[in-house]
């Protein structure tokens, strides 16, 4: 089992230019999170989806959008990336929330 | 209030000597406290969790020891080893938060051989 994909890896990006980061999970996992991790500040919640169809605000959510695009995969957009945007941003799930989280191996995104 | 506020932001230990790591919350409401551990180039992966009803887990060389009255948890490494050296984040969550998890900041332990 995979567990947790994130597509790319490693991205640069040029102030003003969008992207989308792309989370899959093989788990069968009903509920899918983006976290930002900054230097000093841990990780903080861009977004959540509980379960399939629904996506909620969390601690950070300015400059971002989601899709639940099924059960499987739920993509983070940037539709304007700023340098303040420069972060390693992490796709987790779980089978529902209050269980662990399985994360994935990470985006390292520069906005330059 | 939200906020888990960790210490150190960093640590170095001599391998076989213990670590510890020191987290505090503000909300009683707080229900479950996890810990993870986090490689360079990883996810974090959870590493061993307690929930305030019990003020000791102990899971191998690891140890989470919960004060509730002081709002206070840490987790203790015993018998540290260079292959412990990674970043620790403690967390805290709640139902009526809808148990989404609230980090630390984080702490780097780095074990020397």
């Amino acid at each position: 089992n995979a567990g947790v994909t994130q597509t790319p890896k490693f991205q640069v990006l040029k102030t003003g230019q969008s992207m989308t980061l792309q989370c899959a999970q093989d788990m069968n996992h009903n509920s899918m999170y983006w976290y930002r991790q900054d230097p000093g500040m841990g990780l903080r919640l861009i977004y959540y989806s509980a379960s399939e169809g629904t996506t909620d605000k969390g601690e950070v959510p300015n400059g971002y959008n989601v899709s639940r695009l099924n059960k499987r995969e739920f993509s983070l957009r940037l539709e304007s990336a700023a340098p303040s945007q420069t972060s390693v941003y992490f796709c987790a799930s779980t089978l529902q929330q209050g269980l662990p989280l399985h994360f994935g191996n990470g985006t390292r995104l520069t906005v330059t | 209030q939200q906020q888990v506020k960790q210490s150190p932001q960093s640590l170095i230990v001599q391998k076989g000597g213990i670590s510890i790591i020191n987290c505090a919350y503000e909300n009683t409401a707080f229900d479950y406290f996890p810990w993870y551990q986090q490689f360079p180039g990883k996810g974090p992966a959870l590493l061993i969790a307690i929930r305030p009803d019990v003020s000791e887990k102990k899971e191998g060389r690891f140890t989470i020891s919960f004060n509730k009255s002081a709002k206070q948890f840490s987790l203790h490494i015993m018998d540290s080893q260079p292959g412990d050296s990674a970043t620790y984040f403690c967390a805290a969550s709640m139902v009526e938060y809808g148990n989404k998890l609230v980090f630390g900041a984080g702490t780097i332990l780095r074990v020397k051989s």
